[in-house]
């Protein structure tokens, strides 16, 4: 079954930082660019960043360059969002998405993982 | 960054009545490829979004045939020709055809 499972979330104060984990499993994963998708409980949904399959390229949304940092480790099925100086507004659902060229659009999603940002 | 509007934003449908979502994008989905990265998402309560349609009008695998997609260009529209009881959530369409992607704000489609 091909499936992606998120992890790390949690409550971290503002100006922290936190890493979020993506598990990857039943899909040869060193052959998918990944994304990285947040949604504010209640509100919609905001793609934030994405990584090539073999993570020599990097995007970011605005909100979150410089601040954010995408990685993956290809041996261990694994993506990665490192996330620095967390803002209040940073607080969401994140969720790790696969990539298909085929479908053109991202056509599995983990369950998620909440960030909350409070002091 | 390209605006989408989804039209409405809420719909009470009645179990077994057809219902009709619009996708309004503020710029033209084409592609330089010719293909139009144009997708519909469903999200039920509590669980992560789920694939429906893709490129406009193919359905991803494992959906009903009750859904359909329609558009050109600018704009879009999701169509469930029979309401079930498990289509309540909130459906996304989502562009893909230029960074950063985008989603619409969302229809939220509950029971009479």
């Amino acid at each position: 079954e091909v499936q992606l499972v998120e992890s790390g979330g949690g409550l971290v104060q503002p100006g922290g930082s936190l890493r979020l984990s993506c598990a990857a499993s039943g899909f040869i994963f060193s052959t998918y660019w990944l994304h990285w998708v947040r949604q504010v409980p209640g509100k919609g949904l905001l793609w934030v960043a994405r990584i090539s399959s073999d993570g020599s390229s990097t995007t970011y949304a605005d909100s979150v360059k410089g601040r954010f940092t995408i990685s993956r480790d290809n041996a261990k099925n694994t993506l990665y969002l490192q996330m620095n100086g967390l803002r209040a507004e940073d607080t969401a659902v994140y969720y790790c998405a696969r990539w298909s060229g085929y479908y053109g659009t991202m056509d599995v999603w983990g369950q998620g993982t909440t960030v909350t940002v409070s002091s | 960054d390209i605006v989408m509007t989804q039209t409405p934003l809420s719909s009470p449908v009645t179990l077994g009545q057809p219902a009709s979502i619009s996708c309004r994008s503020s710029q033209s989905l084409v592609h330089s490829d010719g293909n139009t990265y144009l997708s519909w998402l469903q999200q039920r309560p509590g669980r992560p979004p789920r694939l429906l349609i893709y490129k406009i009008s193919n359905l991803f695998s494992g959906v009903p045939d009750r859904f359909s997609g329609s558009g050109a260009g600018t704009d879009f529209t999701l169509k469930i020709s029979r309401v079930e009881a498990e289509d309540v959530g909130v459906y996304y369409c989502m562009q893909a055809t230029l960074f950063p992607y985008t989603f619409g704000q969302g229809t939220k489609l509950e029971i009479k």
